[in-house]
């Protein structure tokens, strides 16, 4: 079956780095994003890796290993805002999206 | 820009009743989705629309229904609520198969 494996909770400190990490097991690949949401609002779009490597946008990178299933959302000098849920999905063969469950991360001052 | 307008924002509805979630987006995307968000789980698509006048089935389609009429309408509908499609649902839209998701705001489900 198809799987997307990420961390339920983190915590992290104010302007400190922090790293979410994605596994995933699907039939095809056609692509990774990492959405957040914050509590009671919609998932906004963050990132879209399709080959491996890093893609940096400001405050925010994420990370891409096809070869090994495995991607990473790194978020940067934390702000009290970035406290929200990290959401990753892969496309599949279909170009359906598989979701994972999110990570929840907590900033702490 | 409005986007993605999902209605109504909350909604309690007896078991049994029928019950249609409105979606309306304006950026004249090709494909819709609707999907399901229950604690501890990845949403779950329920039915999409690559294009309109087609529609197709995804994760979790029983229980539910969809048209697609036009590039802008995308209603949900249960056709007989049953306490487990207490949820909260999100419809989304996209400018292609392969393109990022845009989500609309939500509607908040509960079937008593």
């Amino acid at each position: 079956g198809q799987n997307i494996d990420q961390p339920t909770e983190m915590t992290a400190t104010e302007g400190a780095i922090v790293q979410i990490n994605c596994t995933y097991q699907t039939s095809g690949f056609n692509g990774l994003f990492w959405y957040q949401q914050h509590a009671g609002e919609a998932p906004t779009f963050l990132s879209y890796n399709v080959l491996d490597g890093l893609e940096e946008k400001g405050r925010f990178s994420s990370f891409l290993s096809r070869s090994k299933g495995y991607s990473y959302l790194l978020l940067k000098e934390l702000q009290m805002k970035d406290s929200a849920s990290y959401l990753c999905a892969v496309r599949d063969s279909n170009y359906q999206l598989i979701w994972g469950a999110g990570t929840k991360l907590i900033i702490k001052p | 820009t409005a986007g993605i307008t999902q209605a109504p924002t909350s909604q309690i509805l007896a078991a049994g009743r029928s019950m249609t979630l409105r979606c309306t987006q304006d950026m004249r995307h090709n494909a819709m989705y609707w999907y399901r968000q229950d604690l501890g789980l990845g949403l779950r698509l329920i039915h999409y629309s690559n294009t309109a006048g087609t529609t197709g089935k995804g994760e979790v389609p029983d229980g539910y229904s969809v048209s697609r009429a036009n590039t802008d309408d995308f209603p949900l509908t249960l056709a007989s609520a049953v306490p487990s499609q207490t949820s909260v649902y999100f419809c989304a839209s996209s400018s292609s198969s392969a393109g990022e998701l845009f989500f609309g705001e939500g509607s908040r489900l509960t079937v008593l």
